[in-house]
């Protein structure tokens, strides 16, 4: 059975930390792996990984895939209390299959 | 630019009523899919179409029914509400079909309590 874990579940830093969340993965017809941020509503997002090694920036936020391990982190450097909010990781393959999802609260 | 439209916002139904959550895109996406999303427990799959006319389950598919007849629309039926049901639901859509791994894009989701 395809499965998507994220960890850690929550996060509680200060603000200008640096912050690695994991996604690891065990599916068949791999696509894409794909990064959102939820905050009170909506998904919205973030960055879509399809090749190992080649990693992803915007601003403070990189991405990066390991399809020989099987895993992604997302990182977020110098953290602001904006960047609190619950991310989620999927997998595409026929089908988009979500993680549970990490919380993250940045404190001021 | 109305991207992914759900319908209604909030509802509060009663244990045994049925309802049709509603879902519009105007993107052109072939592929679309349902969410519920509870504490803890991250977005589970409910029911997706590839295309006009195909649909297949879930996660999560037991008390819900979809169906697909055009590409804008993909509504979600509740058919005999359970206080279990109660929870946020999402609806997402994508362009491409099958296996074409590009990001959703979801709606606002609606907030739904069963008594």
């Amino acid at each position: 059975e395809d499965k998507v874990v994220q960890s850690p579940l929550s996060l509680v830093v200060h603000e200008g930390d640096t912050v690695t969340l994991n996604c690891s993965y065990e599916v068949t017809n791999f696509r894409s792996l794909l990064w959102y941020k939820q905050e009170k509503k909506a998904p919205t997002f973030l960055f879509m990984l399809t090749s190992s090694g080649i990693e992803k920036k915007s601003g403070r936020l990189s991405s990066i895939l390991d399809k020989k391990e099987l895993f992604s982190i997302l990182n977020i450097t110098a953290t602001q209390t904006g960047d609190s909010a619950v991310y989620l990781c999927a997998v595409v393959t026929y089908k988009y299959i979500f993680g549970t999802g990490t919380r993250l609260k940045v404190l001021a | 630019n109305a991207g992914v439209t759900q319908t209604p916002k909030f509802q509060v139904l009663k244990t045994g009523q049925s309802m049709t959550l509603q879902c519009a895109q105007d993107m052109n996406h072939e592929y679309m899919s349902w969410y519920r999303q509870d504490p803890g427990m991250g977005l589970r799959l409910i029911h997706y179409s590839v295309g006009a006319g195909i649909t297949d389950q879930g996660e999560v598919p037991n008390g819900y029914n979809v169906s697909r007849s055009t590409t804008e629309d993909f509504p979600l039926r509740l058919l005999s509400a359970a206080p279990s049901q109660t929870s946020v639901y999402f609806c997402a859509s994508s362009r491409g079909g099958q296996g074409d791994g590009q990001p959703q894009h979801f709606g606002d989701g609606t907030r739904l309590s069963i008594l």
